[in-house]
């Protein structure tokens, strides 16, 4: 599976919608890029996960761009309880999932 | 519907004495993995069964390690004897597929402390 990049730690004003960046330059073509979420003293949460398209749920959207190279997983309007590591994830037709250090988000009233 | 539900939540015990982790997947998932993670290495899979049938046990870390799905509903993961450095929390997770890249759903694991 393609290695994954994320800042470290971000920090979003409640309200306000959360961007958080991934890097995934050696995306092959049919690896999908997966989002998951851990709160503190939880398991990890599914998000959204996608292939070429963006993609919306009741959680987040999720940008990819058109090279596929990068996405932003968006939480369009964030909250506290949204303060979670979030992982991105390359992976494709297996059944492993990879997760890295991911990104700390912060929201803070 | 049910998620991933896992038993104890919490385990305190100490080093030689065998440890028993259990999971129930989602009913319906045939695949059913087992991760742990520690401060220093993160998240780590240990061993995932497709069908009941362990398809990689290759992050298992030692011999003291086992797993077992005797059903589709039943998983558990055995420590025998355990030591400090085990300690560590446990997820079990399930998904529907092999390979499908359906997405994976997590328990809320088990906190282990081997005193």
């Amino acid at each position: 599976d393609a290695k994954t990049t994320q800042p470290p730690s971000m920090d979003c004003a409640e309200g306000r919608a959360a961007n958080l960046p991934c890097n995934h330059s050696t995306i092959s073509g049919n690896e999908y890029v997966y989002w998951y979420r851990q709160i503190h003293s939880q398991g990890p949460q599914y998000i959204i996960h996608g292939l070429k398209n963006n993609e919306t749920n009741e959680m987040a959207s999720l940008i990819i761009t058109e090279d596929r190279k990068s996405s932003t997983l968006i939480l369009p309007h964030a909250t506290l309880r949204d303060t979670a590591v979030y992982y991105c994830i390359v992976r494709y037709n297996t059944d492993k999932l990879i997760f890295g250090t991911g990104t700390r988000l912060q929201v803070f009233p | 519907d049910a998620g991933v539900i896992q038993s104890p939540r919490h385990e305190v015990t100490e080093m030689g004495q065998e440890v028993t982790l259990r999971c129930k997947p989602i009913s319906g998932h045939n695949s059913l993995f087992w991760y742990r993670q520690t401060m220093m290495r993160g998240l780590e899979l240990l061993i995932y069964f497709n069908n009941n049938v362990p398809i990689d046990d290759s992050g298992m870390p030692e011999d003291r390690f086992s797993a077992k799905m005797p059903n589709a509903s039943f998983s558990t993961l055995k420590i025998q004897p355990s030591e400090p450095r085990d300690s560590a929390v446990y997820f079990c997770a399930s998904s529907f597929g092999r390979g499908s890249n359906q997405p994976q759903h997590f328990g809320d694991g088990t906190r282990l402390s081997i005193l």
